[in-house]
């Protein structure tokens, strides 16, 4: 089935340092999406890439989907500690989403 | 509020017991999944729906039962053939075109006492 790789599993930061986790898959993906969790929260959706090479931006968030399409990333700029969890993406398998194993984000004060 | 409501937010389950977790919502999603989460891991399948009366195993069925008699409902039994029980249980749905993700509920934590 399909699966996806995300690195980091952890990284700790200092408040105010960048911060980008990376998705990556052997097949062409046809679109992904990222999640955040928060600390004993739930999943919350953040975005979803389509395009080949498309570039999305919120805020302090910048999302990338790679030219083949078999490849993405979140970057996060000037980290804040209101950005503390762990980050998912995910991408759609028959009829249903499949995670990546996440990045957890800790950002220290 | 649209959403997706899960009950109870904890259970405690004795050895051998089935007990069943309760998924509703009201955002007139099609489809529904269940999800199973252990500490500091990602998320696995464990059933899905995309329309009432019918659904299919996901990756870690095993143990598990579902029904989808309503739209709005979906809850999970863990019977005592779950060996290894203990986790946080999430629900999610989804509507049709996407580019708006899933939904998630707010979990149940079940542990076998």
């Amino acid at each position: 089935g399909q699966q996806v790789m995300q690195i980091p599993q952890y990284q700790h930061v200092q408040e105010g340092e960048d911060f980008t986790t990376y998705c990556n898959s052997s097949t062409t993906l046809s679109n992904i999406q990222w999640y955040k969790q928060r600390p004993g929260g739930h999943p919350v959706f953040l975005i979803q890439l389509v395009k080949s090479g498309e570039v999305k931006k919120q805020k302090r968030l910048t999302f990338q989907f790679g030219e083949a399409k078999k490849n993405s990333s979140l970057h996060i700029t000037a980290t804040q500690t209101t950005d503390v969890g762990t980050y998912f993406c995910a991408v759609t398998g028959f009829q249903k989403l499949v995670f990546g194993t996440g990045t957890r984000l800790l950002v220290s004060p | 509020d649209g959403g997706i409501t899960q009950s109870p937010k904890y259970l405690f389950r004795k050895e051998g017991q089935n007990v069943t977790l309760s998924c509703e919502q009201n955002l007139n999603h099609d489809a529904m999944y269940w999800y199973r989460q252990d500490p500091g891991q990602g998320l696995r399948l464990i059933y899905y729906s995309q329309i009432v009366n019918d659904f299919q195993k996901g990756d870690i069925a095993e143990g598990y039962s579902v029904s989808r008699e309503k739209k709005e409902s979906f809850p999970l039994t863990v019977t005592s053939a779950q060996k290894n029980p203990t986790a946080f249980y999430l629900c999610a749905s989804s509507g049709q075109g996407g580019g708006y993700g899933y939904t998630f509920g707010s979990g149940t934590r079940l542990t076998v006492v």
